[in-house]
């Protein structure tokens, strides 16, 4: 059975932490990602990673950054805590293979980050 | 206007109806499409993918108008279990692939 695995469901942070979120998958997938959820806007890309050590800026990158390090884990950090990014945090992760990007992504169970 | 639409609804239902939901995309270089489905404070799921010829998966049929740029989703004969968010996906080939996600369609199905 698949998995992807997010470090917290829940998180709480006050303005100007620094904040990681963490993603862990088991498939050996080579694309992992990051997005946020807002009601109305549906799951925005923030950045992706098609392999350890490379990463991609998404739709909206600004005041995040993110690490991979390591194939099953991805990182993301936010530097300094803005009340904007009060958000649901989803990690998913893709095979690539070459269907490419037809595959199927694989969610963890989302972090709610409240930013106070 | 956004690159992949959908109706936010609510759709409120008998169990037992039939309910379709619609999803229009603006790029007409897209190439893959999905319904995905995701429960209140879970993860979305891969529902179906959504093909040319149109594909049925029990009560789930998803359809794929590429002249008109929509795809549709049909819930035969809905249970309670159907309540959720329907989300409809779009993937592009822009170089690299890039996925698209609609806002989302809520449904409810009641007894």
């Amino acid at each position: 059975d698949v998995k992807v695995t997010q470090s917290s469901r829940y998180l709480v942070k006050r303005t100007g932490e620094k904040v990681f979120l963490e993603c862990v998958q088991d498939m050996d997938h080579e694309n992992m990602f990051w997005y946020r959820q807002d009601p109305g806007l549906g799951l925005r890309l923030i950045y992706f990673s098609y392999d350890v050590k490379m990463k991609e800026k998404g739709d909206i990158p600004e005041g995040y950054s993110v690490s991979r390090e390591k194939k099953e884990r991805f990182s993301l950090i936010l530097e300094s805590a803005s009340t904007n990014q009060t958000s649901m945090y989803l990690c998913a992760s893709r095979t690539s293979g070459l269907a490419g990007g037809t595959d199927t992504q694989y969610f963890g169970p989302g972090t709610r980050l409240t930013v106070l | 206007r956004k690159e992949v639409e959908q109706d936010p609804g609510p759709f409120n239902v008998p169990e037992g109806a039939t309910v379709a939901f619609n999803c229009t995309y603006s790029n007409s270089a897209s190439q893959s499409f999905f319904w995905y489905r995701q429960d209140c404070r879970k993860e979305p799921k891969l529902l179906m993918s959504v093909y040319s010829s149109g594909n049925e998966d029990g009560r789930f049929t998803a359809q794929l108008n590429r002249a008109s740029q929509y795809i549709s989703l049909l819930i035969r004969d809905s249970k309670l279990s159907d309540s959720a968010t329907y989300l409809c996906v779009v993937t592009l080939n822009t170089g690299g692939f890039k996925t698209i996600f609609g806002a989302g369609t809520r449904l409810f199905v009641k007894a």
